[in-house]
């Protein structure tokens, strides 16, 4: 099983949906993220959360919220999808400052 | 502004032969660097990482050179293999603005050619 799961891995939905990708994760990290991957733009990030308690924005949160449920569950929302978030999603988690993030396999976001 | 650049989208090496993929940076506050390995479909994979205290760091055939000087960093893979094919991204983090949130290069497309 993978340590990080994203679902759904495929979506395709239109615009003005309210959309949800969750995330979770089995390593026991208390530090999770929210990237969002476009063609030749690398990964951004979107906003990340180091406990249950504690959610921070990253460099491109507009547009974006996201929810800490639980240590293990992260979940990012568009409220009202439009076109140009169609893009690559990945979650991240790590252990602790310095230490490396591992990702999951993503979620492929299109809006229409 | 990016601060991470990788300047090649793409490098083709035959196999066999050593793959030098390049990073700059900018901003002088960042002081931990990780290359990551990314193939279709898949996230990215962490591969090797070096601390600002050190010049270079080694793990089997990946081998990453800092030149902090110079602000730039190089991963090299000896020898390149067929499975190596994949995107490279090179992040760096550091303290100050995001506290030691990863910043991303673009990443380049790493093929070699059996």
């Amino acid at each position: 099983d993978a340590d990080v799961t994203q679902t759904p891995r495929n979506r395709i939905t239109k615009t003005g949906k309210r959309i949800m990708l969750e995330c979770s994760q089995t390593k026991g990290h208390d530090r999770m993220y929210w990237y969002r991957q476009d063609p030749g733009l690398g990964l951004r990030l979107i906003y990340y959360s180091f406990d249950v308690k504690d959610i921070n924005k990253g460099e491109i949160s507009d547009g974006y919220s996201v929810s800490r449920q639980a240590q293990a569950k992260f979940s990012l929302s568009l409220e009202s999808a439009i076109p140009n978030q169609t893009a690559l999603y990945f979650c991240a988690t790590s252990d602790s400052v310095g230490q490396p993030q591992h990702f999951g396999d993503g979620t492929r976001l299109s809006i229409l | 502004d990016q601060q991470v650049k990788q300047n090649s989208p793409s490098l083709s090496v035959q196999e066999g032969r050593i793959s030098i993929l390049n990073c700059d940076y900018t901003n002088s506050m960042f002081d931990y660097f990780l290359w990551y390995k990314k193939y279709p479909a898949e996230g990215p994979t962490f591969l090797i990482s070096i601390s600002s205290i050190k010049d270079k760091n080694e793990d089997g055939r990946f081998t990453v050179f800092l030149n902090k000087s110079a602000k730039h960093l190089s991963l090299h893979i000896v020898p390149s293999q067929p499975g190596d094919s994949a995107v490279y991204f090179c992040a760096a983090s550091g303290p100050g603005a995001g506290s030691y949130q990863l910043t991303f290069g673009k990443g380049t497309k790493l093929s070699v050619i059996p």
